[in-house]
């Protein structure tokens, strides 16, 4: 069983388009993240959530906004699409916060392009 | 500026030669982590380093935290066709312990 899961895995869409990727973990972890990796495979944390609670929001333009309806999900909607916003979109899980004798779990990504 | 400085950016060796890639930064971290991620994949942990002079194998593969905790590095030893993926470096800043920053990673190719 994939431990974390998201979908769809690739997305083409066009600009100005609103759409969204869904990101489930089965791991029982309380922290999920969203990371989006460019083309130079610079891997950026983009959200975090504890507990359905919002921790990091890393000056992502207003046009992302996460959702966390519960622990085990953490969906990613991006409105008025841009060029600039194609690129893997990772989503993660980990046990707890923090980085010191945690792991973080991630998806196999989602490739999103905008044309 | 990026906190996590890795090099070299590629490296393309053949089978059965040894490499080291770095990790640096001018900052202290908490621990720092390596991350191996395959073509379509995503990053999947390898080692998480904590204390400063550690040093950790994983069969070929050598891991070493600087004294200091500003630096690691990653050796491999007789390298195989299996190895070749993106490495990560990534790690939580001693007074910022919440938040893990990635490096650029090193893209490593070890021809058969």
């Amino acid at each position: 069983d994939t431990a974390v899961s998201q979908t769809p895995k690739y997305l083409v869409t066009q600009m100005g388009n609103d759409k969204s990727i869904k990101c489930e973990q089965n791991l029982g972890h309380d922290t999920m993240y969203w990371y989006k990796q460019d083309s130079k495979k610079f891997l950026k944390i983009m959200f975090s959530y504890n507990n359905k609670e919002l921790i990091i929001n890393e000056t992502v333009p207003n046009r992302f906004s996460p959702k966390s309806p519960d622990k085990a999900h953490l969906n990613l909607h991006i409105n008025s699409l841009e060029l600039g916003d194609s690129a893997v979109y990772f989503c993660a899980s980990s046990p707890r916060q923090g980085v010191t004798g945690n792991t973080i779990y991630f998806g196999e990504g989602s490739w999103l392009t905008v044309v | 500026t990026q906190l996590l400085e890795q090099s070299p950016q590629f490296l393309s060796i053949q089978e059965g030669e040894n490499l080291t890639v770095y990790c640096n930064s001018s900052s202290v971290f908490s621990s720092l982590q390596w991350y191996r991620q395959e073509p379509g994949e995503g990053p999947v942990l390898l080692v998480t380093v904590v204390t400063g002079g550690e040093v950790k194998k994983l069969k070929r593969l050598t891991f070493q935290f600087g004294d200091a905790r500003k630096d690691s590095s990653l050796h491999i030893t007789a390298a195989q066709p299996g190895d070749t993926g993106l490495y990560l470096c990534a790690g939580g800043e001693e007074n910022r312990d919440d938040k893990i920053i990635f490096g650029k990673g090193t893209r490593l190719h070890i021809l058969p």
